[in-house]
């Protein structure tokens, strides 16, 4: 069936630094992928989505390319700030998993001032 | 737009006690999804609905959880009877579509379960 493995946290980093937040997934047919981030008492949010493959999804200064090849959907930033101090889900979606998004566990990041 | 709403935001209940948590999706939102949330398990789909009809219990854990969906802004999540391990963040989710450029989940706030 249908997976995402992240990598696990918590990442701890220094306001300003380079963020990478790996994602692979296992899937048949042409999935929808997706980054969620969830902010302490809250839902989910989406932060960006890539519906095909070399697809690049953006937001907020967060990016991620849709890499069928490796299977694999990193998350980067270029320069994180301390509100970006969250947990983020790496998920996928298709349409031969009967529409039903399913979420990795999850990487905590702390960003320090 | 109010947003998915959930509520209660917090239950703290007694072992075998029933439990109700209910949400309200977005206007015009044709999907609904009821997710568990837990340390050890993280995000697991329980049960979603498409125009108020289940499609997919396969997630529901046992026969304690039931969830209704009686009209297109309303679904409801029964605990029956309650027990400790059923402690978690439960998460109500509504969607406009399941596939394609619109997909996207929109989560309520989730009710947190204590069950003592």
């Amino acid at each position: 069936g249908n997976s995402v493995t992240q990598m696990e946290g918590p990442v701890t980093l220094s306001e300003e630094a380079f963020l990478t937040i790996n994602c692979t997934y296992t899937a048949t047919g042409y999935p929808s992928l997706f980054w969620y981030v969830q902010y302490p008492g809250e839902g989910l949010q989406l932060l960006l989505k890539a519906t095909k493959a070399d697809d690049k999804g953006s937001n907020k200064g967060f990016e991620a390319t849709y890499r069928k090849e490796t299977t694999s959907f990193h998350l980067e930033k270029g320069s994180v700030q301390v509100s970006d101090s969250a947990v983020y889900f790496c998920a996928l979606s298709s349409n031969t998993g009967g529409f039903k998004t399913i979420f990795g566990a999850g990487t905590r990041l702390f960003v320090k001032a | 737009d109010a947003g998915v709403i959930q509520s209660p935001r917090h239950e703290v209940t007694e072992m075998g006690q029933e439990v109700t948590l209910r949400c309200k999706p977005i206007s015009g939102h044709d999907y609904l999804f009821w997710y568990r949330q837990t340390m050890m398990r993280g995000l697991e789909l329980l049960i979603y609905f498409n125009n108020n009809v289940p499609i997919d219990d396969s997630g529901m854990p046992e026969d304690r959880f039931s969830a209704k969906m009686p009209n297109a802004s309303f679904s409801t999540l029964k605990i029956q009877p309650s027990e400790p391990r059923d402690s978690a963040v439960y998460f109500c989710a509504s969607s406009l579509e399941p596939t394609g450029p619109r997909e996207k989940l929109f989560f309520g706030s989730g009710t947190q379960l204590s069950v003592l």
